[in-house]
């Protein structure tokens, strides 16, 4: 069974960068794995933020980015604002039966 | 503008059926590459991807569950609806529907969830 890990918590500055990782266990994530990212917060449905590695939707905040980094999938936060405490979610596709997985989530603390 | 909705009990007892209806407006999933997906999320649990229905009826499943699910649309009442069989306490979650844009693999737009609990 294919598994998606990210990291299970970070802590970050008001104002400051972090840079959370989506890795699949059957190898290097790359574009064709269509990295999503999504933002959960208590009590909420998930919001998408990322689809197709890096590109972003209509509302999502600039500071938010999406790459490649080190065989990795990865959602950087630049200038963190309070709001963005959340638990994080990267999605991989993988085409086959296994279509869709889900990484294991980053909660994201602004202190 | 894109909304999903999710409709069904809230409590089932083991062993039963689960039936769920999304029903969307905004987009018709009679057009070419567009898909609505399940997904669901054990309570403080991750997310999990469950089924997807295409435009053209194509349909695939978490190939651990897929002798559970089924996943069937109503093009024209812009429905789909998901059954599980064989309920058991360990699938009390939050189910969500969600939209598959035709542009890329992914879900854009997702319901607010429905609580499932599966309990005696």
């Amino acid at each position: 069974q294919t598994v998606v890990t990210q990291e299970p918590s970070l802590t970050v500055s008001p104002g400051g960068t972090v840079t959370l990782t989506c890795a699949s266990s059957t190898g290097a994530v790359t574009s064709a794995y269509y990295p999503n990212w999504f933002q959960q917060k208590p009590g909420q449905a998930p919001r998408a933020l990322i689809y197709s590695t890096f590109n972003k939707h209509s509302w999502t905040p600039a500071r938010f980015s999406g790459s490649l980094l080190g065989g990795k999938a990865a959602l950087t936060l630049s200038g963190v604002q309070p709001e963005d405490e959340a638990e994080y979610y990267c999605l991989l596709y993988y085409g086959g039966p296994q279509l869709f997985v889900f990484g294991t989530g980053t909660k994201v603390t602004v202190l | 503008q894109i909304t999903l909705k999710e409709s069904g009990p809230t409590l089932v007892k083991p062993t039963q059926t689960l039936t769920l209806t999304c029903t969307f407006s905004g987009f018709s999933l009679s057009t070419s590459g567009v898909g609505v997906g399940w997904i669901r999320q054990p309570p403080g649990k991750a997310l999990e991807w469950l089924a997807l229905i295409y435009w053209d009826d194509d349909k695939r499943y978490r190939p651990s569950l897929k002798s559970r699910l089924t996943i069937t649309k109503d093009t024209s009442k812009n429905q789909v609806v998901l059954t599980m069989t064989n309920m058991d306490p360990v699938d009390t979650a939050t189910y969500y529907c969600a939209h598959d844009s035709s542009e890329y693999p992914g879900f854009d737009f997702w319901g607010q969830g429905t609580l499932v609990t599966v309990s005696s």
